[in-house]
């Protein structure tokens, strides 16, 4: 297992609410990413977080957003939940500069929306 | 649209035998390719990556690029029913040498689940 951890492990939200979700990233990562990863596709970028400001970001409205804090823990919140927003969310981090650095996966968070 | 294709499968195939997973990208500027292990209900786990054409091999995996093809496969040798998941290959616009805050986005494709018969 990686030293990444998630929480909540699973989530149920209806449609309209807000929910936020986090992350702890393994020791000594600086940089955290936040993917969707939909039933049957795979993982879709949504943001990265580097010394707490975001600095990418995918396809995703601004109804997606977050925060990372100075140490390097992570949320991501969700305003305004639609049905299509069920999915695993997964955190990943990684240390910045060298030569490739390897990104890790936490184990997500399940959300459902109803 | 940048887009990682693979094949859904499933793929299966007998223990011991070589499985073949395929991947094409379209976006000429990846420069740095990546594939994954998920297990059913778990994260994904990185097997290889690779940014050079040719082939990079770990234990029983290879990993093959072919840039001017846009192609990037990962060949499992002996492979066993403990290696039946969904592999998923991804591609980053970032080169290997990453500098601090390079922007890490992976695009990833939808996997091919592997099915490895006893």
């Amino acid at each position: 297992e990686t030293g990444v951890t998630q929480s909540p492990t699973h989530l149920i939200k209806t449609r309209g609410q807000q929910v936020t979700l986090r992350c702890s990233s393994q020791s000594g990562h600086n940089t955290v990413s936040w993917y969707q990863q939909a039933l049957g596709q795979g993982p879709q970028f949504i943001f990265q977080y580097y010394r707490e400001e975001e600095n990418g970001r995918g396809n995703f409205p601004p109804r997606f957003s977050g925060l990372q804090f100075p140490n390097y823990s992570s949320e991501l919140n969700v305003n305004a939940l639609e049905l299509d927003d069920s999915a695993l969310y997964l955190c990943a981090s990684r240390s910045s500069g060298g030569l490739y650095n390897e990104q890790f996966f936490g184990p997500g968070t399940r959300l459902t929306v109803l | 649209q940048k887009e990682v294709e693979q094949n859904s499968g499933p793929l299966s195939v007998p223990e011991g035998a070589i499985a073949s997973l395929n991947c094409t990208y379209s976006d000429r500027g990846s420069q740095s390719f990546f594939w994954y292990r998920q297990y059913s209900g778990k994260s994904p786990e990185l097997i290889m990556f690779i940014y050079s054409n040719g082939d990079k091999e770990d234990g029983r995996f290879t990993a093959q690029l072919n840039k001017a093809s846009q192609y990037v496969s990962l060949l499992i040798r002996d492979s066993q029913p403990s290696d039946s998941a969904t592999y998923l290959c991804a591609v980053n616009m970032e080169p290997p040498l990453n500098s601090g805050g390079s922007n890490y986005k992976l695009t990833f494709g939808k996997g091919t689940l592997l099915t490895v018969n006893p």
